[in-house]
């Protein structure tokens, strides 16, 4: 069945350092969401990318969707304390129709 | 225009007992979902739904069931609880396949 992989699990960084965390699937996907989990919250859409080799950006948040579609990545520049939280990539392939299927996700902690 | 209400948010159930989770959504949408989310295992699909009257399995499905009456509804149910399924338990609407997610609050659920 359909895989969707994350890593890193957990991520520590100081203030003011870069983030990035990958997602890797075994098929093709047909679009990619990323989402947004606060500690003791829920998950919170980020954002969707469709198109082959797309590159999204969010002020400091970079999505990036691979030319094959299989893998994905989400790049936080001079990260903020406000940016903890868990980070997950959902991504569902066109023959599970409505089936989205979630990464394990990144626990990120940003230390002041 | 609450979005996604979940209840009850806290639970506590003895083994073999069971209980019925409720999903209310008021935003018309046609997909709706359940996810459990355990420590290191990100959120795994328990079942789906992808409009009235219809449901379909997701990874996890064994001993849980739904129902989806109205397409505003969205009912997850333990027959017979079990310590395995202790978990925060989070529903999810969306509008159509390519749309993102609204998450409830959640629900935790412990069974002893």
């Amino acid at each position: 069945g359909q895989q969707v992989m994350q890593i890193p699990q957990y991520q520590h960084v100081q203030e003011g350092e870069d983030f990035t965390t990958y997602c890797n699937s075994s098929t093709t996907l047909s679009n990619i969401q990323w989402y947004k989990q606060r500690p003791g919250g829920h998950p919170v859409f980020l954002i969707q990318l469709v198109k082959s080799g797309e590159v999204k950006k969010q002020k400091r948040l970079t999505f990036q969707f691979g030319e094959a579609k299989k893998n994905s990545s989400l790049h936080i520049t001079a990260t903020q304390t406000t940016d903890v939280g868990t980070y997950f990539c959902a991504g569902w392939v066109g023959t599970s129709y409505g089936k989205l299927t979630f990464g394990q996700g990144t626990i990120l902690t940003v230390h002041p | 225009n609450a979005g996604v209400t979940q209840t009850p948010k806290f639970r506590v159930l003895k083994t073999g007992q069971s209980m019925t989770l409720l999903c209310a959504q008021d935003m018309n949408h046609e997909y709706m979902y359940w996810y459990r989310q355990d420590p290191g295992m990100g959120l795994r699909l328990i079942h789906y739904s992808v409009g009235e009257g219809t449901t379909a399995k997701g990874e996890v499905p064994d001993g849980y069931n739904v129902s989806r009456l109205k397409k505003q509804n969205f009912l997850l149910g333990l027959e017979s609880a079990a310590p395995s399924q202790t978990s925060v338990y989070f529903c999810a609407s969306r509008r159509g396949a390519n749309s993102p997610l609204h998450f409830g609050n959640g629900t935790r659920l412990t069974v002893t």
